[in-house]
Parts: structure tokens; sequence; C-alpha cells
């Protein structure tokens, strides 16, 4: 089945530095890759759609200068987290839905981030 | 604004029961529904799909339901057993391939 590939699975980090995380989609092409991001015991919410070759969209409330995200091909899109502090602890879940049409989405196993 | 509700939030049943884990959502213009189960500290997997035109899907011991006029899913599993310990979680898509996310269920199967 479709397999949705996150890198890194756990990162610390300390204050002030920017982490890079990955989604890649292992054996199929996703035009469109979704970033959520899920605090203890609340929902997962959306961050942005990463669209292949343009600009991601971010939901209301997302820092598009603190959140970078680019996806420069059908099978890779990246999180950057800029200038990281201790509240953007969280866990950051990728998905990447196959451009075939009527697929589900499929996720990544996601990437525990802590700022210390 | 769509809102998705999952009851219970956690819920505790000894092997071999049948389960219904309820989802509802506010607004029913949907395109589909999608069940997923997440293991802690993990990323979701995929269960069950139902296009909007749909009324249930099913996959070995798992039977989804959708009811859009009412707004309400439910995902019924059978014969639970501990292996099915997790949290499972309801998603709508609202016309857009953008999911809104319900807070889950925790279901913990004891042997």
């Amino acid at each position: 089945g479709a397999v949705v590939s996150q890198h890194p699975s756990r990162v610390i980090c300390k204050s002030g530095t920017s982490v890079k995380i990955e989604c890649r989609s292992l054996d199929f092409q996703a035009t469109t890759m979704f970033w959520y991001r899920q605090f203890p015991k609340q929902s997962l919410m959306l961050m942005a759609t990463s669209n292949e070759g343009s600009k991601a969209t971010y939901e209301q409330g997302v820092e598009k200068d603190k959140f970078l995200i680019n996806h420069a091909s059908l099978t890779l899109s990246t999180l950057t987290v800029t200038s990281a502090h201790p509240e953007d602890s969280s866990f950051y879940i990728c998905s990447a839905r196959d451009i075939t049409v009527g697929s589900p989405l499929h996720f990544g196993n996601g990437t525990r981030l802590t700022v210390t | 604004k769509q809102e998705v509700t999952q009851i219970p939030a956690a819920l505790s049943v000894p092997e071999g029961e049948n389960l219904v884990l309820n989802c509802s959502f506010t607004d029913s213009a949907i395109y589909n529904l999608q069940w997923f189960r997440q293991d802690p500290g993990k990323g979701l997997t995929s269960l069950l799909l139902i296009q909007s035109s749909q009324r249930e899907q099913t996959s070995g011991r798992l039977n989804a339901s959708l009811d859009k006029s009412s707004g309400r899913s439910t995902l019924y599993i059978a014969a639970s057993q501990p292996g099915d310990s997790a949290t499972y979680l309801c998603a709508v898509s609202p016309l857009s391939e953008k999911l809104v996310f319900g807070k889950g269920t925790k279901l913990t199967v004891n042997p």
C-alpha cells in the first residue's frame, strides 16, 4: 500500500534554532501534501497545504514566515520550523494524497518536536 | 465552520466485546468521511473511507456507516481484541481535500 515517510521521528532542539522535517511519498506521486500539528489530547489541526511547484497555503493563525514549507517535487515536501520556541513543541504530521482520484489520504508517522 | 465531535472520549471494554464509536459533524456538505487509527506517538493509519454518496464501508471486523443528512457516522468494531487498543479519529472532508478532525476516542481493550 501507499507509504508516506516522515523524518525525523523525534527531534530535540534548542530555542532559537531551526528544524527541518521531511515528508516523502514513497510509492506514489502527490501534487498536494498537508501539514498538521497535534497538541496533547487535541485534534489534529491543519497548518498548511503544500502544493508542488507553488507556494503553500497557510491556515488562519499559522505564521508562514515561521513555518516554511517547500514542495519541490511530486514526492517530497519539507516543513522548516524557524527560530523555534518551546511553545512550538508539538507533534507534526504530514499527509499526502495519491493523484489518483478518490484515493484516501496517507499519513506519515509524525515528528515529535521538543524545543528546550 | 465545520466541527467534528467524537463520543465517548475514552472507552474501556473487555476482549471479545462488540463496540460502537460515534462521530458527529455540524455541516453535512462533505466530500467524504474517514476513520483513522492512531497508536501512541505514531502517525495515522487510514481504516475506512466513506464517500458522501455511500452509506457504509466494511473492512474485516470494522464497519463504518455514514448518515450525511443527520451529520453522523459510527465505527463498529466486532469481537474486539487487545491489539485494537488505540485512539480512533474521525475526519470529514468539507468539499475540499482539507480534513477536519475530531479529538478522537481512546479505546482500551482489556485481555
